[in-house]
């Protein structure tokens, strides 16, 4: 089974230039979620998908990020502009419906520096 | 603030041992617990989970102990490995948070040969 897809790897950008971040989940996994895992600190949830749905967006800053999963799979991350303390590793993890089999899996994940 | 945190940043032991990775948790409504294992430069890696109608759930090498008194949660790691070297978080899941997952800090795991 594939696991959960993500790209780039990597991307270095300038402040206030703008970064899209692509995932794709676990095929059949309904729930999404994007984090952000900054050095040296645990993934931290930015906003959780259930289908096409937003679930919980509360610590999305949305002044320049969003996020959509438009047809309730794939789904990108987007920043504009961006500022040096969004360095930083982005989380994509894709789970069963959630309340039911509750373990997230994640995916490589994409390294962003913002110089 | 409603926060789960690691005892031990890094951890260091000799190949062969066991390993026991520490975790405090603060919300005595989170209702299951996850491990997990993340390598340099990849994504965290799912070890084990744990419900909290559970005190000690095992797998392959590893046993998670949870504690729901002390909100204390621990990883076992049976016959540590080089492979074993990673950083190791623990997660809590809050009841009726959706699968919302508030992460530690992390633990630092060191494998000496």
């Amino acid at each position: 089974e594939a696991g959960v897809a993500q790209s780039p790897r990597y991307k270095i950008i300038e402040k206030r230039q703008s970064v899209a971040f692509w995932c794709n989940p676990i095929s059949g996994h309904a729930t999404l979620y994007w984090y952000q895992q900054i050095l040296g600190q645990g993934p931290k949830l930015l906003i959780q998908f259930q289908n096409n749905g937003v679930v919980d967006d509360s610590q999305l800053p949305k002044d320049r990020f969003s996020a959509e999963r438009l047809k309730g799979v794939d789904s990108t991350l987007k920043i504009q502009p961006a500022k040096l303390e969004d360095s930083a590793v982005y989380l994509c993890a894709s789970s069963l419906v959630a309340g039911g089999q509750k373990t997230q899996y994640f995916g490589p994940g994409t390294r962003l520096l913002v110089l | 603030g409603e926060s789960v945190g690691l005892h031990l940043p890094t951890l260091s032991v000799q190949e062969g041992d066991n390993s026991i990775i520490n975790c405090a948790y603060s919300n005595s409504a989170s209702d299951y617990f996850i491990w997990y294992k993340q390598e340099s430069g990849k994504g965290p890696q799912f070890i084990i989970d744990i419900r909290s109608n559970m005190d000690k759930r095992q797998g392959q090498r590893v046993t998670v102990l949870l504690n729901k008194t002390v909100k204390h949660l621990s990883l076992q790691i049976a016959a540590t490995q080089p492979g074993d070297s990673a950083v190791y978080f623990c997660a809590e899941n809050r009841n009726n948070a959706g699968n919302m997952l508030t992460f530690g800090g992390g633990t630092r795991l060191m494998v000496k040969p």
